[in-house]
């Protein structure tokens, strides 16, 4: 069964409206996640590092001030996207390491496809 | 850089085939990991079999098996008896170091048939 839940699956907003998604390791605590965006017929590009109790970590290229992370809990990670726009509309995905050695499986969560009209 | 790379955008085999999907990589850390994950239309990442780079025999889960060649910097996808649900795009990602960061190569959209 899924190890990462991501809710929601699906969701439409209004250009300029705020969009929070939320990942959780279910049965397992991560101290550590990871957000990943996919765009149509591409691969996945790290966004984010979500550090539990400390800020994220950005990667290059990436807003902070537009995509918000927050990871309040050794459970869960929150992605806001802020301000939405249409060129935001993506396929995002997030991460956790099931296990303590760094042979674990790296699960994912179903992800989260933003539409932004 | 660290680099994945799939040279395979799309491979097509027959029901109760193997296949084997290629994938590449490029690092100078001594300690890496090499993942393979399926990726079905519905969009969830579903992970397959993992690498270490430490590891002296090859990985293997089921009907998947990892070929792992160190010094041709290869770790290609074997999927024996092809089903048609192993149809979907697969992604071989490389961990950086000792992080759990992944870098993802573009994909392999395999396509089985009756």
């Amino acid at each position: 069964g899924a190890v990462v839940s991501q809710h929601p699956s699906r969701v439409i907003c209004k250009s300029g409206t705020s969009v929070k998604i939320e990942c959780r390791s279910l049965d397992f605590q991560a101290t550590t996640m990871f957000w990943y965006r996919q765009f149509p017929k591409q691969s996945l590009m790290l966004m984010a590092t979500s550090n539990e109790g400390s800020k994220a970590t950005y990667e290059q290229g990436v807003e902070k001030d537009k995509f918000l992370i927050n990871h309040a809990s050794l459970t869960l990670s929150t992605l806001t996207v802020t301000s939405a726009h249409p060129e935001d509309s993506s396929f995002y995905i997030c991460s956790a390491r099931l296990g303590v050695t760094l042979g674990s499986p790296l699960h994912f969560g179903n992800g989260t496809r933003l539409t932004v009209t | 850089a660290q680099k994945i790379t799939q040279t395979q955008p799309g491979m097509f085999v027959q029901e109760k085939e193997a296949v084997t999907l290629d994938c590449t990589y490029d690092t100078s850390d001594p300690s890496y990991g090499l993942f393979w994950y399926k990726q079905p239309s519905s969009g969830e990442m579903i992970f397959l079999i993992y690498q270490g780079s430490y590891d002296q025999q090859n990985a293997t889960e089921g009907r998947y098996s990892l070929n792992f060649q160190k010094a041709r910097k290869s770790a290609n996808l074997v999927i024996s008896a092809s089903q048609l649900g192993d149809s979907a795009m697969y992604f071989c990602a490389m961990r950086e170091g000792d992080t759990d960061k992944l870098i993802f190569g573009t994909g392999t959209r395999l396509q089985v048939f009756p």
